[in-house]
C-alpha cells in the first residue's frame, strides 16, 4: 500500500524557518518525481515545488522561490521542503504528492498519491 | 504561464443526475489534463489524468474528455458520496496550475 507521511508543521512567527520531511513508502521511492502542494483554508490547491527522481531538477513556484529549498533522499525514501523567510501568506495546509507523468519522457505530470498534509502556521 | 477556468464554480443537482464541469486551458495542453476530488479536511483524490483515463478503484461514472484546451469531467448517475469539491490541473509546463474548483451540493 502507498504510503506518504508528512511532518513538521507547526506554528511559526512571520520570517521564521520551518523544515517539512515526506515519508514515503510501498512503491519505488526513487523512480518517480515528487511535489509538494499546499492548500491555504478555504482555498483551493497550489503548486509549491517539485523535484525529480534524481533530485537533480527543481522547480518553485515564483511565491516561494529563493525562500523555500525541495530535496529528497532516495535512500530514506524521503521528501524535504526547507522553508525559510516565512510569510503569513504561507500558512496552508501542505501535501506531499507522488509525481507520475502520462507518457515516458513526457512533461505531463500529474499526482497520483497524497499525503494527510501537515499544517504550517506562520503568525505573530 | 497556462491559466485553467473551470465552470461552473458551483453546481447543484440531485441523487441521480448527471453532470457535467467544464476546464479550460488557456493554451493547449494536448490531452494532459487530470481531474481531482476533494472532500473537507482530505487531500484531493485522482479521478482521472490524461484527460480520459480513469485512475484505478475510481467508479465508472466518472469520466472525462477532450484535448487542446477544452476538458469536462462528467459524473452520471450521482451518488450521495460525489457531492464534493472538484478540481482540475495541469503539468505540461511550469508552473503547475489548478482551476479554481467546483462545489457540487446537493440540491
Amino acid at each position: 500500500e502507498v504510503q506518504l507521511l508528512e511532518s513538521g508543521g507547526a506554528l511559526v512567527q512571520p520570517g521564521g524557518s520551518l523544515r517539512l520531511s515526506c515519508a514515503a513508502s510501498g512503491f519505488t521511492f526513487s523512480i518517480f518525481a515528487m511535489t509538494w502542494v499546499r492548500q491555504a483554508p478555504g482555498k483551493g490547491p497550489e503548486w509549491v515545488s517539485s523535484i525529480g527522481s534524481s533530485g537533480s531538477n527543481t522547480y518553485y513556484a515564483d511565491s516561494v522561490r529563493g525562500r523555500f529549498t525541495i530535496s529528497r533522499d532516495n535512500f530514506k525514501n524521503t521528501l524535504y521542503l526547507e522553508m525559510n523567510t516565512l510569510r503569513v501568506e504561507d500558512t496552508a495546509v501542505y501535501y506531499c504528492a507522488n509525481t507520475p507523468t502520462v507518457l515516458p519522457g513526457i512533461i505531463a505530470y500529474y499526482f497520483d498519491y497524497w499525503g494527510q498534509g501537515t499544517l504550517v502556521t506562520v503568525s505573530s | 504561464d497556462i491559466q485553467l477556468t473551470q465552470s461552473p464554480s458551483f453546481l447543484s443537482a440531485s441523487v441521480g443526475d448527471r453532470v457535467t464541469i467544464t476546464c479550460r486551458a488557456s493554451q493547449g495542453i494536448r490531452s494532459f489534463l487530470a481531474w481531482y476530488q476533494q472532500k473537507p479536511g482530505k487531500a484531493p483524490k485522482l479521478l482521472i489524468y490524461g484527460a480520459s483515463t480513469l485512475q484505478s478503484g475510481v467508479p465508472s461514472r466518472f469520466s472525462g474528455s477532450g484535448s487542446g484546451a477544452e476538458f469536462t469531467l462528467t459524473i452520471t448517475s450521482l451518488q450521495p458520496e460525489d457531492f464534493a469539491t472538484y478540481y482540475c490541473q495541469q503539468l505540461t509546463s511550469y508552473p503547475c496550475s489548478f482551476g479554481q474548483g467546483t462545489k457540487l451540493e446537493i440540491k
